[in-house]
């Protein structure tokens, strides 16, 4: 089945400097993949998610690339702020498959 | 997208009781996911519950131990049954994204079950 490695564990960045976490799978059939933030206490939120017929995806200050070659795909969050702290998740899915998570990475951005 | 509601969101449980999760969604959707997230730890899904059949269950994951109802397209139950402390954990369920299929999950607020 898919295996999902994320990587950092944990990051810490200062506010207003760039976080980048890193995500590979291993199944070239996923051809979905969400980024979920998950704040204390409460479930998973889906951010940002990209295709795989697309190479980027952006939002505001976050941002997704995908390199289906290599397989791995990253997410970007620009000029950080204190409520950008959180517990980040990516996943890969295929069309009509179960989602594979990452097993996460904890964001702490220091005033 | 999907609102969910998720109930209780924390409880304190006897070993060898059971504790029934209940989640609603605020529209029809056809399949809900019921996840486990051990403290510090990733998603691990325990099941998928679809209405008018039994659910599907994840290896590592029975139905004596975790049987899900899934009476409408709605609402759906798990309960953790003859729970231990290695039952202490989060769980959440989840229903696909917005109204079409769209491949996100929206996720409920959790459960956060401890057992002693």
């Amino acid at each position: 089945g898919e295996n999902v490695e994320q990587h950092p564990s944990t990051l810490s960045v200062q506010e207003g400097d760039s976080a980048v976490i890193k995500c590979t799978y291993s199944d070239s059939a996923s051809n979905y993949f969400p980024w979920y933030k998950q704040e204390l206490g409460k479930g998973p939120q889906l951010i940002i998610d990209i295709r795989s017929n697309v190479g980027e995806k952006k939002d505001q200050r976050i941002a997704v690339t995908l390199n289906k070659t290599a397989k791995h795909f990253s997410l970007h969050i620009t000029e950080t702020q204190p409520e950008d702290s959180a517990v980040y998740f990516c996943a890969a899915r295929k069309a009509a498959g179960k989602s594979t998570f990452g097993d996460g990475t904890t964001l702490t951005v220091k005033p | 997208s999907a609102v969910i509601s998720q109930k209780p969101s924390r409880d304190i449980c006897q070993r060898g009781t059971s504790l029934t999760i209940q989640c609603q969604v605020d529209s029809q959707v056809t399949m809900m996911f019921w996840y486990r997230q051990q403290p510090g730890q990733s998603l691990t899904l325990i099941a998928t519950a679809n209405q008018g059949s039994e659910a599907t269950y994840e290896s590592g994951f029975v139905i004596d131990k975790f049987p899900i109802s899934r009476p409408n397209l709605t609402f759906s139950t798990l309960t953790v049954s003859n729970m231990s402390p290695e039952d202490s954990s989060i769980y959440l369920c989840s229903v696909e994204a917005g109204q079409y299929v769209r491949y996100g999950y929206t996720f409920g607020s959790g459960t956060r079950l401890t057992v002693v």
